[in-house]
Order: C-alpha cells, then sequence, then structure tokens
C-alpha cells in the first residue's frame, strides 16, 4: 500500500517570500502520478500541480513548482512570491492508475501568509 | 452545472440516524470517487464508480456505508444508524482521463452526529 507523508504541520511565510513544502512517498510501483491539492478555507479542494512519475523534468505552473526526485520518493512544493490568497492547507497526493485512479493523501501542511 | 456538486452542504444528525450525502459529477466524467476528511487530516479513499460499477470499496469503515450510482451519473453516500465517529467532510471528485488523470472536488458535505 502506498503512504504520503507530510512532515510540516504548519509552515507561516511572508507575503512575497517563498516557501517550501515537504512531501515523501512510499511505493513499490514505478508509473505513477503525484499531485499537490489547495484547500482554503471554503474547503473546495482545487489542484495546484501535477508531476508524472516518467517525466524527469519538474513541473511549474506560475508561482508554483515542484522538485521531483524519484530514487529519493519526495515531491516538494515551492510557492514563490507568496500571496494572502495563497494561505489554505496543501495536501500532497499519490496516484496509481493501475490500481484505479484513487487518491492517497498526506496528512496536510497549513500554509499562513503574513501580510 | 461546471463543477461537481453536492448536497447538502451541512448535515446534523442524532446517533443512530440513517442519512444520505449527494453528489453531482461534472456533466461526462466517467469515474466517481468519495473520500472521508475527518477534521485536521487528509482525505481518505471511501469507494469508487466507473460509471454505475462500483469497482472499488475497500475504504468503506463498515458495513453501515453503502454508495450506489444507479445511472452512472448521481452517486449517493448513504450512511446508516450514524455513530459520533461518522462525524467529517465527505467530499466527491470525479476525473477526467487522458493525459490528465486530474479529479475534480466538489464542497463536501459536513456531517455532525450528535
Amino acid at each position: 500500500a502506498q503512504t504520503v507523508t507530510q512532515s510540516q504541520p504548519e509552515m507561516s511565510v511572508q507575503e512575497a517570500e517563498t516557501v517550501t513544502l515537504s512531501c515523501t512517498y512510499d511505493t513499490s510501483e514505478s508509473n505513477y502520478y503525484l499531485f499537490w491539492y489547495k484547500q482554503p478555507p471554503s474547503r473546495q479542494m482545487i489542484l495546484v500541480i501535477r508531476q508524472e512519475a516518467y517525466k524527469q523534468q519538474n513541473a511549474t505552473e506560475n508561482r508554483f513548482s515542484v522538485n521531483f526526485q524519484k530514487a529519493a520518493k519526495s515531491f516538494s512544493l515551492k510557492i514563490s512570491d507568496s500571496q494572502l490568497g495563497d494561505t489554505a492547507m496543501y495536501f500532497c497526493a499519490f496516484m496509481n492508475p493501475a490500481a484505479g485512479n484513487k487518491l492517497t493523501f498526506g496528512g496536510g501542511t497549513r500554509v499562513l501568509v503574513k501580510p | 452545472g461546471a463543477g461537481v456538486s453536492q448536497s447538502p452542504r451541512y448535515k446534523v444528525a442524532k446517533r443512530g440516524q440513517d442519512v444520505a450525502l449527494r453528489c453531482d459529477p461534472i456533466s461526462g466524467h466517467v469515474s466517481l470517487f468519495w473520500y472521508q476528511q475527518a477534521l485536521g487530516q487528509g482525505p481518505e479513499f471511501l469507494t469508487y464508480f466507473q460509471n454505475e460499477a462500483q469497482l472499488d470499496k475497500s475504504g468503506l469503515p463498515s458495513d453501515r456505508f453503502f454508495a450506489e450510482r444507479p445511472e452512472g451519473s448521481v452517486s449517493t453516500l448513504k450512511i446508516q444508524r450514524t455513530q459520533q465517529e461518522d462525524s467529517a467532510v465527505y467530499l466527491c471528485a470525479s476525473i477526467s482521463y487522458g493525459p490528465v488523470y486530474e479529479q475534480y472536488f466538489g464542497p463536501g458535505t459536513r456531517l455532525t452526529v450528535t
């Protein structure tokens, strides 16, 4: 069974600065997908960024980028130029397409962006 | 609608009551997922449908939990004889396939069992 671990329960960052969230996972699969989801206080889960395991290039989406280290089974998220609207819970998630596409989530990291 | 919708948004049930939670997925999405999110934790998988077929129900915590999707679109998660430990947010998601594999989530239903 896959497990996903987020070791930082809470992070705070000043507006316009950079914060990095860590995520490690455990799997014996070679083909899988990794995701970062954002969950604001309103509760709607929103996809931030996605990484296919077969791609060596790290994914980027505007101010969001990942550092994917497949051998180390590490998948960190960097938020650059933090904005007040980035305040939310962030969840790292793993998906194995061969196992029905269900997501396995980490415990989450609460990010607070301070003005 | 444009996104996944869930109803009710909030539900308070007395212990022992039955509840039914509804999910309307994005039109055309074949697969639908239910997750349970306890307070302060990450969501946990409950069950998964492809069209009307329930392909995986390994995450359902007990036989008091039952899910259905009879016509391959709307899904209902039913919890019988609710217990306090059932209090959580229940999230529904539907998926668009390849090459994105992105799950789109609804706003959730917050169930409080008193």
